[in-house]
């Protein structure tokens, strides 16, 4: 079964508003990645997270791993155009990746 | 600097008929991976290779079969497609399996009839 979950599925957005998607885990993860799917695209790697508690920042993306390694969040600050595609995490309970269901954003212009 | 490579990009079969997905990596990576990408799923693993050698299945192998040729070559079977292996396939590549960033091919996108 889907080791780590995601929410949520779909979510659209006005131009300028904000956005955050979710991850869960039920088991400790070791590390946890991020990954941008533009429509029509393949998965490209965003930032991997590794400690507990941890917060990274690209530009206007925020990425958190909880205190207890099972859960994380990406959010995007004041979204455009080009946040448009889906975004996926991928947890690592151990030696292999799990990918979450994704999160497919959509930014109303 | 190709990264990695899928063949082919689009492909119809019909029920009960075989081929093999290509994938190769100039990256010199040791982990490879063939993911399906699924309305609804997000990806899923059907099978991995930590290293050279070495194959395992992921989370949805059944109906499919692998051979690491080499460090850069890591292909995909079916060996009798069915309409529910309809589907976009995904190889991807990593330095190290569980640790490093996963780099993916273009895709291959699959209709089984």
């Amino acid at each position: 079964g889907q080791q780590v979950m995601q929410i949520p599925q779909y979510q659209h957005v006005q131009e300028g508003e904000d956005f955050t998607t979710y991850c869960n885990s039920s088991t400790t993860l070791s590390n946890i990645q991020w990954y941008k799917q533009r429509p029509g695209g393949h998965p490209v790697f965003l930032i991997q997270l590794v400690k507990s508690g941890e917060v990274k920042k690209q530009k206007r993306l925020t990425f958190q791993f909880g205190e207890a390694k099972k859960n994380s969040s990406l959010h995007i600050t004041a979204t455009q155009t080009t946040d448009v595609g889906t975004y996926f995490c991928a947890g690592a309970p151990g030696n292999q990746f799990y990918f979450g269901t994704g999160t497919s954003l959509t930014v109303i212009p | 600097n190709a990264g990695v490579t899928q063949t082919p990009k689009f492909q119809v079969l019909k029920t009960g008929q075989s081929m093999t997905l290509q994938c190769a990596q100039d990256m010199n990576h040791n982990s490879m991976y063939w993911y399906r990408q699924d309305p609804g799923m997000g990806l899923r693993l059907i099978y991995y290779s930590a290293s050279e050698g070495t194959t395992d299945k992921g989370e949805v192998p059944n109906g499919y079969n692998v051979s690491r040729l080499n460090k850069r070559e890591f292909s995909l079977r079916l060996e009798s497609a069915a309409p529910s292996q309809t589907s976009v396939y995904f190889c991807a590549s990593s330095l190290r399996q569980g640790v490093t960033e996963a780099f993916f091919g273009q895709g291959t996108r699959l209709t089984v009839v």
